[in-house]
């Protein structure tokens, strides 16, 4: 049983497009929701995190959109660069338990 | 600080055949894990420790054991191969459990290790 479901498996953008990754939940317990980026061979790494407290957070490129009456929450990647091309995880965790991770984007940005 | 570091960085074994996967960190982070990632299916917690000498399942802990003697190491054993223990094995750690406050919930993890079971 999948608590968080990650769409799309894959993504191709353009060089300066926007790059939208989206996450739905279950738990309705669940108050701390991150992205994690992930290069080849190497160890995921968080990128940006949101609380359900604000509806959106912005970092440089990054945004995270957080719908709580839906249970969704979304990355999106403003001016897309091939350097973005990496595997991007959500997950998410309530308080005193560890993270449960959506199953992952491979996005790649197209020069 | 070298962070999360995990060895080998690649295994081949054969069915039936034991080792441990190594994974130490040098943060002094209360809590380490130990995930398996496998292609679409995410992140999966095999097991984890909020502590020295305390350790508990997650998700997936069939065929794995760990134990937690000391704060800097966590290794993770399998004790009889199989061929669907093939994935890649990455150890994190963190200051306290995703869902406390500001940066103490970064998990940092390590380049993991990629095992592949015949």
């Amino acid at each position: 049983q999948q608590q968080v479901k990650q769409s799309p498996q894959s993504l191709i953008v353009q060089k300066g497009g926007i790059s939208i990754i989206n996450c739905a939940y279950e738990n309705t317990a669940f108050d701390y929701f991150p992205w994690y980026q992930q290069f080849p061979g190497k160890g995921p790494a968080l990128l940006i995190a949101i609380r359900p407290d604000v509806s959106e957070k912005k970092e440089g490129r990054f945004t995270i959109s957080f719908n709580k009456s839906a249970k969704q929450f979304s990355l999106h990647i403003m001016d897309s660069q091939p350097g973005d091309s990496a595997t991007y995880f959500c997950a998410a965790s309530y308080a005193g338990n560890m993270l449960t991770f959506g199953g992952g984007t491979r996005l790649m940005v197209k020069p | 600080n070298a962070g999360v570091t995990q060895t080998p960085k690649f295994q081949v074994l054969k069915t039936g055949q034991s080792m441990t996967l190594q994974c130490a960190q040098d943060m002094n982070h209360e809590y380490m894990s130990w995930y398996r990632q496998d292609p679409g299916m995410g992140l999966r917690l095999i097991h984890y420790s909020v502590g020295a000498g305390i350790t508990d399942q997650g998700e997936v802990p069939n065929g794995y054991n760990v134990s937690r003697s000391t704060t800097e190491d966590f290794p993770l054993r399998l004790l009889s191969a199989a061929p669907s223990q093939t994935s890649v094995y990455f150890c994190a750690s963190s200051y306290s459990t995703s869902g406390g406050a500001g940066s103490t919930d970064t998990q940092y993890f390590g380049p993991g290790t990629r095992l592949t079971v015949l």
